[in-house]
């Protein structure tokens, strides 16, 4: 079935360190790909989407980009600040449209903590 | 602020009992999601409502039902509570039904059962 995988935390950086958070996926099709970010005490936010291979999602300086040959959905940052420590999640869209549900399939989710 | 509303934001009940959680979502969205978050299941799909009717079912127990009214909120229904379903439940929503939709989560419920 459809599943993604995410690098396990918690992952410790210094600010204005270089983040990577990796993701790959498994599914058949062509899922929409998703990283949500959970800050403390709150729900989740979207912080960026791709809707197909070779795209790119970007917001408040984070991107990742839709790999469909390696099923990847990595995200970086090049220059993290203490106030990105939150948890965060990659998803995928259920990529069969016959099934005809948005819902999100997540991943475990990856702590990030970032000290001054 | 997403947009969706959800309460109650904590909830504290004995095992045993029944609670509902009430969502109210984005205006004009027809899609409702369901989602718990554990410490030990991380975030699992429960049920998906679509203008009203049930569209997609997840891991969700027996014991838990939900529906969507004619207004488009929602409401989850947990009962004969254990202490195992002490969680975070998310409701979420979406302008349609279909993959690639953006969904949207509240800042969810938590429930603690003692």
């Amino acid at each position: 079935g459809n599943s993604v995988t995410q690098m396990e935390g918690p992952v410790t950086l210094s600010e204005e360190a270089f983040l990577t958070i990796n993701c790959t996926y498994t599914a058949t099709g062509y899922p929409s790909l998703f990283w949500y970010v959970q800050y403390p005490g709150e729900g989740l936010q979207l912080l960026l989407k791709a809707t197909k291979a070779d795209d790119k999602g970007s917001n408040k300086g984070f991107e990742a980009t839709y790999r469909k040959e390696t099923t990847s959905f990595h995200l970086e940052k090049g220059s993290v600040q203490v106030s990105d420590s939150a948890v965060y999640f990659c998803a995928l869209s259920d990529p069969l449209l016959s099934s005809n549900t948005g819902k999100l399939i997540f991943g475990q989710g990856t702590t990030l903590q970032v000290k001054p | 602020d997403s947009g969706v509303t959800q309460t109650p934001k904590h909830l504290i009940t004995a095992t045993g009992q029944r609670v509902t959680l009430r969502c109210s979502p984005r205006s004009g969205d027809l899609s409702v999601y369901w989602y718990q978050q554990s410490l030990d299941q991380g975030l699992q799909f429960l049920i998906q409502y679509y203008n009203g009717e049930e569209r997609a079912k997840g891991n969700i127990l027996e014991r838990f039902s939900a529906q969507q009214f004619p207004d488009l909120h929602s409401e989850l229904n947990l009962s004969s509570l254990e202490l195992g379903d002490s969680a975070l439940y998310f409701c979420a929503s979406s302008p349609n039904r279909g993959p690639g939709n953006t969904i949207y989560f509240g800042e969810g419920s938590w429930l603690t059962v003692v």
